[in-house]
């Protein structure tokens, strides 16, 4: 199994600002995804993290907005950039091993933009 | 349509209880299946992987119709321990094998 670790587990930010999330896995893990979790709802890919290459992004999901980096295979951040309201979500990394069905999810970012 | 549908619930059913879950996936190509457990404010977490030929860890019992494109979820003997969002998942493709998550089925155990 993988131990996923985000930090800030939660963040009120100012409109308008950015966030970096960061992800760290205490394995090697060969895929890395990023998830966010609007209240009562289930969870959405936002992208693949390549390493050392530009993330893969879902529909509805852009570099500018979203952009991702993951310079090695255990490590993956995630920046919100120029908050709105509408970004208030639960942010989840998570990992697992090409070819097996489970992913491990890190606990979680909750990000409020007011 | 969703990629993935669910019942949300909430199913609210006595200890002891026998409840089914179902799902829907529309993408016919889709190759891995999975339930995944949500606790209140937790990450999900894998519960068990679903085959064609249906499999049982325990209480649970997971079964997958190819064909009407459906995954199911049995729980015999309900625990309070089981009250959770529990949620449909697939794979889409092979190659990334990033996984689309149903929204989602509520169950309270209650005593």
């Amino acid at each position: 199994s993988a131990v996923i670790s985000q930090k800030p587990s939660r963040d009120i930010c100012q409109r308008g600002t950015s966030l970096t999330i960061q992800c760290q896995v205490d394995s090697q893990v060969t895929m890395m995804f990023w998830y966010r979790q609007q209240p009562g709802q289930s969870l959405t890919l936002i992208a693949t993290a390549n390493q050392g290459s530009e993330a893969t992004y879902e529909s509805g999901f852009v570099i500018d907005k979203f952009p991702i980096s993951r310079p090695n295979l255990t490590f993956s951040t995630l920046t919100v950039s120029n908050m709105s309201p509408e970004d208030s979500s639960i942010y989840l990394c998570s990992g697992g091993v090409a070819n097996t069905g489970e992913l491990f999810f890190g606990e979680g970012s909750r990000l409020t933009v007011l | 349509r969703k990629e993935v549908e669910q019942d949300p619930g909430p199913f609210n059913v006595p200890e002891g209880a026998t409840v089914a879950f179902n799902c829907t996936y529309s993408n016919s190509a889709s190759q891995s299946f999975f339930w995944y457990r949500q606790d209140c404010r937790k990450e999900p977490k894998l519960l068990m992987s679903v085959y064609s030929s249906g499999n049982e860890d325990g209480r649970f019992t997971a079964q997958l119709n190819r064909a009407s494109q459906y995954i199911s979820l049995l729980i015999r003997d309900s625990k309070l321990s089981d009250s959770a969002t529990y949620l449909c998942v697939v794979t889409r493709d092979t190659g990334r094998r990033a996984l689309t998550f149903g929204s989602g089925t509520r169950l309270q155990v209650q005593p």
